[in-house]
């Protein structure tokens, strides 16, 4: 079990451009959590997903960001229009049922710099 | 005021010493989380508590639900032990609201 795997590591982006964030969780986990974590900030809840559905996106921003996690494949956490303030590192977690009272598992972490 | 509190932010200590980092917390909880953070690198579960005390090895969390108080405590600490330490606690719903996290440095 290769644990929650993260890709890219890095990303860089230009101004404008797209970004998407890829995350597998765990084998056998089916809900999966992004967080994100500015310079020099702590970490802030993003987006909480159970396979095709969104259950709380409350901390998205409105606008440019979007986050999916299909049937099959990885969830995808996507950024439209990037800019510099989006520069951050961004962290998924998985867990096997619908509450964070399980353990967290956290993948690597992307590490995104748009320049 | 955040509604997860750790003290100190910065903790610098030598090889051996007893390091306890603090977490305070002002709303309800089901759960809490300590993790371990590396520079550039990824986040590791140290712990979940709900009520009492656990241990790993070196590591002691207790947790106070009264009076709303975790501790986190590193016995005979070691250079490796150098990390950023997060606690985190699970309030409502699905997530969780992190500390602003503990930068330890352990010294040779």
């Amino acid at each position: 079990n290769a644990g929650v795997m993260q890709n890219p590591r890095h990303l860089v982006r230009r101004r404008g451009q797209e970004a998407r964030l890829r995350c597998s969780p765990m084998k056998g986990h089916s809900h999966v959590y992004w967080y994100r974590q500015l310079p020099e900030e702590g970490l802030k809840f993003m987006v909480y997903l159970q396979k095709e559905n969104i259950i709380d996106e409350s901390g998205m921003p409105k606008e440019r960001f979007s986050a999916e996690f299909p049937k099959e494949g990885p969830s995808i956490l996507r950024i439209q229009q990037v800019v510099r303030g989006d520069s951050a590192a961004y962290f998924c977690a998985s867990s096997g049922r619908g509450s964070m009272n399980t353990e967290a598992f956290f993948g690597q972490g992307t590490r995104l710099t748009v320049v | 005021k955040n509604e997860v509190e750790q003290s100190p932010q910065n903790l610098t200590a030598q090889e051996g010493e007893f390091i306890t980092i603090n977490c305070s917390y002002s709303v309800g909880i089901s759960a809490l989380h300590w993790l371990q953070q590396h520079p550039g690198g990824g986040i590791v579960s140290l712990f979940m508590l709900s009520s009492g005390k656990k241990k790993h090895g070196r590591l002691i969390a207790t947790i106070n639900i009264q009076e709303k108080h975790s501790s986190l405590h590193i016995t005979a600490s070691h250079p490796r032990d150098s990390a950023v330490y997060i606690c985190a606690v699970r309030t409502s719903g699905s997530r969780l609201t992190f500390g602003e996290g503990t930068q330890l440095t352990v010294n040779p």
